[in-house]
């Protein structure tokens, strides 16, 4: 689905650094999620933003901080990153009303060094 | 949580075979949908599909709501279908969570 765009789509860190993931939509999506893909596992959600505000928080550990600064973007920053979340991230959106189909990007490709 | 179950685990096909692929679930759902994740990591979404029937090309998929399951046909299969089938669903009190079975691999050999 190449309606949601991700930002880069290869990240190599190590643990000390900071970076951030940025993620794009222009459907006029309300709803706006971050997934977590492990090799050989299905997708993870991690968090959903319903406009612009946090929905839902999957128990995620606090060096990852997400942050939706308007209704086309989402971010999720990272600091202090372990190895063991090296992984893939999708983003997604929907409309937000209930059972609505969700569009993912390409995802970005995370290692931590 | 609702429960997704997806079979068989694995697949291997010629070229030019069918097959089916099974999503079953726990509870009723609000959102059904298949996608295909090629080897690069693509999420392609395939259906959004929480009842009824669908076809799209060589695919087809059926959901029956009523008994909880979900149906993913691929005809005439081709090297390209190769990847990871996955059902995920909606539902059990959440607006918002996918939930995805853990995947059908498929092989397609030449």
């Amino acid at each position: 689905d190449t309606e949601v765009t991700q930002t880069p789509k290869h990240l190599v860190m190590g643990m000390t650094n900071k970076k951030s993931l940025k993620c794009e939509q222009h459907m006029g999506h309300r709803a706006m999620y971050w997934y977590k893909q492990k090799a050989k596992k299905p997708p993870e959600l991690m968090f959903v933003y319903s406009y612009e505000k946090l929905s839902i928080n999957e128990s995620v550990p606090s060096r990852f901080s997400p942050e939706c600064p308007n209704s086309s973007l989402l971010n999720l920053h990272l600091h202090a990153l372990q190895p063991e979340d090296s992984a893939l991230y999708l983003c997604a959106s929907s409309h937000d009303r209930v059972g609505q189909p969700q569009h993912f990007g390409d995802g970005t490709r995370l290692s931590i060094l | 949580g609702i429960q997704v179950e997806q079979s068989p685990p694995d697949l291997i096909l010629q070229e030019g075979a069918n097959s089916t692929l099974r999503c079953n679930f726990s509870d009723s759902v609000n959102n059904l949908q298949w996608f295909h994740q090629n080897p690069w990591g693509q999420l392609i979404n395939l259906f959004y599909i929480p009842s009824g029937t669908k076809q799209n090309g060589r695919l087809s998929a059926t959901t029956v709501a009523t008994e909880r399951y979900s149906l993913l046909y691929i005809s005439s299969s081709q090297t390209t279908d190769s990847g990871v089938y996955f059902c995920a669903v909606g539902g059990g009190g959440s607006n918002y969570k996918l939930t995805f079975g853990k995947g059908t691999l498929l092989t397609v050999n030449p």
